[in-house]
């Protein structure tokens, strides 16, 4: 099984550009997620899917817009890059509930310059 | 915007010795604490995790200590290996209806 796949990997972005990070799980998870990942601050989590038709914010929504296409896909939008959104991004699954466990991708690390 | 306050950010441990990162927590609502093990390259995955009903949860050579009245929980790592070098993350959530809240990560160095 794939498990959780990211793309792209990695992506440098100019300053006001838009981008979209694509995410797709194949273990029929209800739930996921996009995290942000920076030095010394742990994973922040930026938007959240509940159930397939369901998107809530996070902690750190500003700037980010998302969109569950299907019950296995995911995507996490930069509308206008800024140089403070670069760092990993992780997505992630679960069953669905805090206390499922989470299954993440390998990460995206985007840089905007 | 609670907070979960991990510690060390960094440690260096002798192959065979005990490794332990420690977590503290704000209020007595949150009530499920897991430890996610991230290596490099790859995204965090569940290593072991707690809820606040028992002091102490083991598999293998990790444990979970959960000091619930000094809001802390710990990740002991006994006979550390190199192949345990990775970034720790714990983390928290104060009330089943949240989301979780991650600690900063300790990055975790065994020396062979």
């Amino acid at each position: 099984n794939a498990g959780v796949t990211q793309t792209p990997k990695f992506q440098v972005l100019k300053t006001g550009q838009s981008m979209t990070l694509q995410c797709a799980q194949d273990m029929n998870h209800n739930s996921m997620y996009w995290y942000r990942q920076d030095p010394g601050m742990g994973l922040r989590l930026i938007y959240y899917s509940a159930s397939e038709g369901t998107t809530d914010k996070g902690e750190v929504p500003n700037g980010y817009n998302v969109s569950r296409l299907n019950k296995r896909e995911f995507s996490l939008r930069l509308e206008s890059a800024a140089p403070s959104q670069t760092s990993v991004y992780f997505c992630a699954s679960n069953t669905g509930g805090t206390t499922g466990e989470l299954f993440f991708g390998e990460g995206s690390r985007l840089t905007v310059l | 915007q609670q907070q979960v306050k991990q510690s060390p950010q960094s440690l260096i441990v002798q192959k065979g010795g005990i490794s332990i990162i420690n977590c503290a927590y704000e209020n007595t609502a949150f009530d499920y604490f897991p430890w996610y093990q991230q290596f490099p390259g790859k995204g965090p995955a569940l290593l072991i995790a707690i809820r606040p009903d028992v002091s102490e949860k083991k598999e293998g050579r990790f444990t979970i200590s959960f000091n619930k009245s000094a809001k802390q929980f710990s990740l002991h790592i006994m006979d550390s290996q190199p192949g345990d070098s990775a970034t720790y993350f714990c983390a928290t959530r104060p009330g089943s209806n949240y989301q979780l809240i991650w600690g900063a990560g300790t990055k975790l160095i065994i020396k062979p």
